[in-house]
Protein backbone atom coordinates (compact mmCIF):
# COMPACT_ATOMS: atom_id res chain seq x y z
CA UNK A 1 0.00 0.00 0.00
CA UNK A 2 1.79 3.04 -1.34
CA UNK A 3 1.68 6.01 1.08
CA UNK A 4 1.62 9.67 -0.17
CA UNK A 5 4.02 10.49 -2.88
CA UNK A 6 5.27 14.07 -3.97
CA UNK A 7 7.65 14.70 -6.95
CA UNK A 8 10.24 16.61 -7.43
CA UNK A 9 12.30 15.92 -4.25
CA UNK A 10 14.29 19.14 -4.96
CA UNK A 11 13.26 21.85 -7.09
CA UNK A 12 15.85 24.97 -7.84
CA UNK A 13 14.06 27.90 -9.82
CA UNK A 14 14.33 31.64 -10.15
CA UNK A 15 12.81 34.92 -9.14
CA UNK A 16 9.76 35.20 -11.00
CA UNK A 17 9.50 31.81 -12.63
CA UNK A 18 6.76 29.42 -12.24
CA UNK A 19 6.99 26.19 -10.45
CA UNK A 20 3.85 23.29 -10.12
CA UNK A 21 4.92 20.54 -7.39
CA UNK A 22 2.50 16.85 -7.80
CA UNK A 23 1.05 14.75 -4.86
CA UNK A 24 -0.22 11.66 -5.07
CA UNK A 25 -2.19 10.90 -1.68
CA UNK A 26 -2.46 7.45 -0.18
CA UNK A 27 -4.46 4.54 -1.35
CA UNK A 28 -8.37 5.27 -0.50
CA UNK A 29 -7.63 9.01 0.28
CA UNK A 30 -9.76 11.89 -1.26
CA UNK A 31 -8.86 14.86 0.75
CA UNK A 32 -5.55 16.72 0.28
CA UNK A 33 -3.77 19.67 2.23
CA UNK A 34 -0.97 21.49 1.09
CA UNK A 35 1.39 23.24 3.87
CA UNK A 36 4.62 25.30 3.40
CA UNK A 37 7.42 24.77 6.22
CA UNK A 38 9.93 27.44 6.34
CA UNK A 39 13.36 26.20 7.68
CA UNK A 40 12.68 25.98 11.84
CA UNK A 41 9.23 26.47 11.59
CA UNK A 42 6.10 24.30 11.59
CA UNK A 43 4.14 23.50 8.80
CA UNK A 44 2.11 26.49 7.25
CA UNK A 45 -1.39 25.52 6.03
CA UNK A 46 -1.88 26.58 2.10
CA UNK A 47 -5.29 25.26 1.39
CA UNK A 48 -7.05 21.64 1.59
CA UNK A 49 -8.75 19.99 -2.01
CA UNK A 50 -11.74 17.81 -1.75
CA UNK A 51 -13.95 16.53 -4.54
CA UNK A 52 -11.88 18.55 -6.76
CA UNK A 53 -12.65 21.82 -5.11
CA UNK A 54 -10.56 24.26 -2.41
CA UNK A 55 -12.27 23.61 0.50
CA UNK A 56 -10.17 25.71 3.26
CA UNK A 57 -7.53 28.51 2.59
CA UNK A 58 -4.88 29.42 4.41
CA UNK A 59 -3.19 33.13 4.95
CA UNK A 60 -1.10 32.47 1.84
CA UNK A 61 -1.48 34.89 -1.34
CA UNK A 62 -3.44 34.31 -5.14
CA UNK A 63 0.45 33.34 -6.39
CA UNK A 64 -0.75 29.97 -4.84
CA UNK A 65 -3.16 27.97 -6.77
CA UNK A 66 -4.13 24.31 -6.68
CA UNK A 67 -5.96 21.28 -8.31
CA UNK A 68 -7.13 18.40 -7.66
CA UNK A 69 -7.84 15.88 -10.29
CA UNK A 70 -10.75 13.09 -10.57
CA UNK A 71 -7.93 10.42 -9.09
CA UNK A 72 -7.93 12.42 -5.93
CA UNK A 73 -3.67 13.77 -6.53
CA UNK A 74 -3.48 17.03 -6.34
CA UNK A 75 -1.06 19.70 -7.82
CA UNK A 76 0.89 22.99 -6.03
CA UNK A 77 1.25 26.28 -8.56
CA UNK A 78 3.22 29.11 -7.49
CA UNK A 79 3.49 31.74 -9.91
CA UNK A 80 5.89 34.93 -10.13
CA UNK A 81 8.24 32.81 -6.87
CA UNK A 82 9.59 35.21 -4.42
CA UNK A 83 12.86 34.34 -2.49
CA UNK A 84 10.57 33.71 0.39
CA UNK A 85 8.70 30.80 -0.98
CA UNK A 86 12.21 29.00 -0.47
CA UNK A 87 10.82 26.05 1.72
CA UNK A 88 9.61 22.14 2.01
CA UNK A 89 6.08 22.13 0.61
CA UNK A 90 4.65 18.88 2.31
CA UNK A 91 1.54 17.24 1.03
CA UNK A 92 -0.86 15.56 3.14
CA UNK A 93 -3.92 13.13 2.08
CA UNK A 94 -6.40 12.15 4.64
CA UNK A 95 -10.40 9.93 4.34
CA UNK A 96 -13.17 13.04 4.90
CA UNK A 97 -15.61 12.13 7.37
CA UNK A 98 -17.46 14.73 9.47
CA UNK A 99 -14.96 16.03 11.91
CA UNK A 100 -11.61 15.85 11.34
CA UNK A 101 -9.31 13.22 9.91
CA UNK A 102 -5.89 11.82 10.36
CA UNK A 103 -3.36 13.23 7.99
CA UNK A 104 -0.63 11.28 6.44
CA UNK A 105 2.42 13.56 5.18
CA UNK A 106 4.22 13.04 1.81
CA UNK A 107 8.06 13.56 2.23
CA UNK A 108 7.86 16.82 0.51
CA UNK A 109 9.08 18.81 -1.97
CA UNK A 110 12.24 20.95 -1.40
CA UNK A 111 11.88 23.92 -3.31
CA UNK A 112 14.90 26.43 -3.71
CA UNK A 113 14.95 30.09 -5.27
CA UNK A 114 17.50 32.24 -6.55
CA UNK B 1 -4.48 35.59 16.44
CA UNK B 2 -2.13 32.22 17.21
CA UNK B 3 -3.76 29.29 17.19
CA UNK B 4 -1.21 26.93 18.74
CA UNK B 5 1.14 27.49 21.57
CA UNK B 6 4.30 25.57 22.16
CA UNK B 7 6.56 27.20 24.44
CA UNK B 8 9.44 25.11 24.76
CA UNK B 9 11.97 25.35 21.86
CA UNK B 10 13.94 22.42 23.30
CA UNK B 11 13.99 19.56 25.92
CA UNK B 12 16.47 17.21 26.88
CA UNK B 13 15.48 13.45 28.21
CA UNK B 14 17.19 10.68 29.71
CA UNK B 15 16.66 7.77 27.63
CA UNK B 16 14.34 5.28 29.56
CA UNK B 17 12.59 8.63 31.48
CA UNK B 18 9.16 10.27 30.61
CA UNK B 19 8.78 13.53 29.11
CA UNK B 20 6.02 15.85 28.60
CA UNK B 21 5.99 17.96 26.01
CA UNK B 22 3.75 20.98 26.02
CA UNK B 23 0.91 21.92 23.74
CA UNK B 24 -1.71 25.20 23.93
CA UNK B 25 -4.75 26.26 21.29
CA UNK B 26 -6.91 28.53 20.89
CA UNK B 27 -10.39 28.41 19.61
CA UNK B 28 -13.70 29.13 19.91
CA UNK B 29 -15.99 26.40 17.98
CA UNK B 30 -16.78 23.58 19.96
CA UNK B 31 -15.80 20.95 17.33
CA UNK B 32 -12.01 20.73 16.68
CA UNK B 33 -9.04 17.74 16.41
CA UNK B 34 -5.58 18.15 17.78
CA UNK B 35 -2.61 15.85 16.58
CA UNK B 36 0.80 15.81 17.64
CA UNK B 37 3.31 14.77 14.67
CA UNK B 38 6.89 13.70 15.11
CA UNK B 39 9.72 15.32 12.28
CA UNK B 40 12.72 13.28 12.07
CA UNK B 41 15.86 14.94 10.79
CA UNK B 42 14.89 13.41 7.37
CA UNK B 43 11.97 15.62 7.35
CA UNK B 44 8.81 13.49 6.79
CA UNK B 45 6.24 14.35 9.28
CA UNK B 46 4.92 11.13 11.18
CA UNK B 47 1.54 11.13 12.84
CA UNK B 48 1.92 10.01 16.09
CA UNK B 49 -1.74 11.06 18.32
CA UNK B 50 -4.90 12.19 17.44
CA UNK B 51 -7.56 13.81 19.88
CA UNK B 52 -11.40 14.97 19.02
CA UNK B 53 -12.52 17.77 21.27
CA UNK B 54 -15.93 15.49 22.31
CA UNK B 55 -13.50 12.56 23.29
CA UNK B 56 -13.79 11.92 27.04
CA UNK B 57 -10.89 10.16 27.30
CA UNK B 58 -7.34 10.71 26.54
CA UNK B 59 -5.97 9.46 23.30
CA UNK B 60 -3.11 6.83 23.85
CA UNK B 61 -0.72 5.22 21.10
CA UNK B 62 1.99 2.88 22.75
CA UNK B 63 4.33 4.56 24.31
CA UNK B 64 2.92 8.20 23.38
CA UNK B 65 -0.01 9.75 25.35
CA UNK B 66 -1.93 12.44 25.00
CA UNK B 67 -3.08 14.95 28.51
CA UNK B 68 -6.28 16.52 27.48
CA UNK B 69 -7.59 19.34 29.22
CA UNK B 70 -10.07 20.97 27.63
CA UNK B 71 -11.07 23.76 29.64
CA UNK B 72 -7.22 24.82 30.27
CA UNK B 73 -7.10 24.69 26.65
CA UNK B 74 -4.15 22.32 26.61
CA UNK B 75 -3.34 19.28 24.80
CA UNK B 76 0.20 17.87 25.84
CA UNK B 77 2.03 14.73 24.61
CA UNK B 78 4.07 12.52 27.21
CA UNK B 79 6.15 9.82 25.75
CA UNK B 80 6.73 7.26 28.47
CA UNK B 81 10.33 5.26 28.43
CA UNK B 82 12.42 7.66 26.07
CA UNK B 83 14.43 5.87 23.65
CA UNK B 84 16.86 7.29 21.36
CA UNK B 85 15.01 7.51 18.03
CA UNK B 86 12.53 9.58 19.88
CA UNK B 87 15.15 12.13 19.18
CA UNK B 88 13.38 14.91 16.47
CA UNK B 89 11.15 17.89 16.15
CA UNK B 90 7.87 17.54 17.37
CA UNK B 91 4.72 19.38 16.52
CA UNK B 92 0.93 19.98 17.50
CA UNK B 93 -1.83 20.88 15.60
CA UNK B 94 -5.15 21.93 15.55
CA UNK B 95 -7.93 21.16 12.75
CA UNK B 96 -10.48 23.52 12.95
CA UNK B 97 -13.08 22.99 10.84
CA UNK B 98 -10.19 21.48 8.06
CA UNK B 99 -7.96 24.39 8.58
CA UNK B 100 -5.28 23.46 9.73
CA UNK B 101 -2.76 25.72 12.53
CA UNK B 102 0.52 24.04 13.48
CA UNK B 103 2.88 25.41 16.65
CA UNK B 104 6.80 26.45 16.08
CA UNK B 105 7.54 23.06 17.48
CA UNK B 106 9.74 21.02 19.95
CA UNK B 107 13.32 19.57 19.22
CA UNK B 108 13.51 17.10 22.15
CA UNK B 109 16.87 15.25 22.49
CA UNK B 110 17.31 12.28 24.09
CA UNK B 111 20.62 11.71 26.09
CA UNK B 112 21.69 7.97 26.55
Amino acid sequence: DAGVTQSPTHLIKTRGQQVTLRCSPKSGHDTVSWYQQALGQGPQFIFQYYEEEERQRGNFPDRFSGHQFPNYSSELNVNALLLGDSALYLCASSLDRTGSGEQYFGPGTRLTVT
Amino acid sequence: AQKITQTQPGMFVQEKEAVTLDCTYDTSDPSYGLFWYKQPSSGEMIFLIYQGSYDQQNATEGRYSLNFQKARKSANLVISASQLGDSAMYFCALDNFNKFYFGSGTKLNVKP
